[in-house]
């Protein structure tokens, strides 16, 4: 079926260290994907996203790869901040649909 | 000036009470969307409007009815609610060309306690 799969959390680090959070999807054709962040208490605002395969997004520091041999869409920062700590979750959408279909969010801690 | 705004922020009823959540949007965009979030932070889409036309319309109880009056505003109504319905609803918004790659950008969420 369609589906993301993510890392479950939390994820706690200290500032300044290096973060990954797994994402791999399933879905037919090849579907666009995106990460989103959801500070706490706000919505999701949209951190990156990559629409082919080899694509790179990047933003804030953040960024994340388009496999497709791997269906992977890993999300890394080489140096997290405290202001990083939030929930982070990936998404797909299929090539000419507009529904996004997300993962389960995976909650990011950075201590001091 | 908020792109995509909802109101109110929170909502706090009593089962079987009828209620209303309203979003509105200045993006311009000719597509709006009602998603689901549990406690568990779970996501899930609910309802899609594309120029006021119903495109997405996921397992979802009747009790849950979208109305979308034009196409900047989609607002959602649900009756008889009940202690499941307790969630952060979440209205988003995208420009529709075909293509699957658009982004949604999300208005800050409805909290939902249903007492």
């Amino acid at each position: 079926g369609n589906s993301v799969t993510q890392m479950e959390g939390p994820v706690t680090l200290s500032e300044e260290a290096f973060l990954t959070i797994n994402c791999t999807y399933t879905a037919t054709g090849y579907p666009s994907l995106f990460w989103y962040v959801q500070y706490p208490g706000e919505g999701l605002q949209l951190l990156l996203k990559a629409t082919k395969a080899d694509d790179k997004g990047s933003n804030k520091g953040f960024e994340a790869t388009y496999r497709k041999e791997t269906t992977s869409f890993h999300l890394e920062k080489g140096s997290v901040q405290v202001s990083d700590s939030a929930v982070y979750f990936c998404a797909r959408m299929n090539t000419g649909f507009q529904k996004l279909v997300f993962g389960t969010g995976t909650r990011l801690l950075v201590s001091p | 000036d908020t792109a995509v705004s909802q109101t109110p922020k929170y909502l706090v009823t009593q089962m079987g009470n009828d209620k209303s959540i309203k979003c509105e949007q200045n993006l311009g965009h000719d597509t709006m969307y009602w998603y689901k979030q549990d406690s568990k932070k779970f996501l899930k889409i609910m309802f899609s409007y594309n120029n006021k036309e119903l495109i997405i319309n996921e397992t979802v109880p009747n009790r849950f009815s979208p109305k979308s009056p034009d196409k900047a505003h989609l607002n959602l109504h649900i009756n008889s609610l009940e202690l499941g319905d307790s969630a952060v609803y979440f209205c988003a918004s995208s420009q529709d060309r075909g293509q699957g790659k658009e982004t949604q950008y999300f208005g800050p969420g409805t909290r939902l306690l249903v007492l």
